[in-house]
């Protein structure tokens, strides 16, 4: 069975510094992978998708096949990223069913 | 557009009761799925409905939890009896189109507790 591993439950930076948000998962397929966030006291959106290779909000994610990762990176961390994110994926014969890593509780102090 | 909207967002019962959930879907989204949340982990499908059809239904427990849908617009999730590992978060999402690239907007939630 698919499975997405986030191995940080927590991270927290300081304004300004680099991030980096773990995803890794176990699929044998072709999946597509997403990037959930939720904002304190928000319903949960999504960020970004593969497939798209675009960035939002400065956060960019590359899948890497080999290394069945898609890290989420944004070069200079601002208070306002601060929320949960949830790394996604749907395998390409799921519909579109979407598996859920644990999530990351991201922290952004001044 | 008006968001997927779910009642009653907050939910207390003692183990053994019923409780049901409702979800309006935004206007014109075939896809309607159900979400269950426990503190600490991400959302874990339900059951996944195309207009008021099921599509997949392989992890929700049947012999407690149902969910219908059946004009293909609102759908009710209900659990009977209630056990204390059903507290949760329940998130109603729904989708347009049959393509899994298109985006599932999220409901608030209903976070029920069972004691």
């Amino acid at each position: 069975a698919q499975r997405v591993t986030q191995p940080e439950k927590l991270l927290s930076v300081f304004k300004g510094a680099p991030v980096e948000l773990k995803c890794n998962y176990s699929y044998s397929g072709s999946p597509e992978l997403f990037w959930y966030v939720q904002y304190s006291r928000q319903r949960l959106q999504l960020l970004l998708r593969h497939i798209s290779r675009e960035s939002i909000k400065g956060f960019t994610a590359d899948l890497n096949k080999g290394e069945t990762s898609f890290h989420l990176k944004k070069p200079f961390a601002q208070e306002e990223d601060s929320a949960m994110y949830y790394c996604a994926l749907i395998k390409e014969t799921s519909g579109s069913r979407l598996t859920f890593g644990e999530g990351t509780q991201l922290t952004v102090n001044p | 557009e008006a968001g997927v909207a779910q009642s009653p967002r907050y939910k207390i019962i003692e183990k053994r009761q019923s409780v049901a959930f409702w979800c309006n879907p935004i206007s014109g989204h075939a896809t309607l799925y159900w979400y269950q949340q426990i503190l600490g982990q991400g959302p874990k499908l339900l059951i996944q409905f195309q207009n008021n059809g099921v599509v997949d239904d392989s992890q929700l427990p049947k012999d407690r939890f149902s969910a219908e849908r059946l004009k293909g617009v609102d759908s009710t999730l209900k659990i009977q009896p209630a056990k204390l590992e059903d507290s949760a978060v329940y998130l109603c999402a729904s989708k347009s189109g049959r393509g899994s690239y298109n985006e599932q907007f999220f409901g608030p939630g209903t976070r029920l507790t069972v004691l």
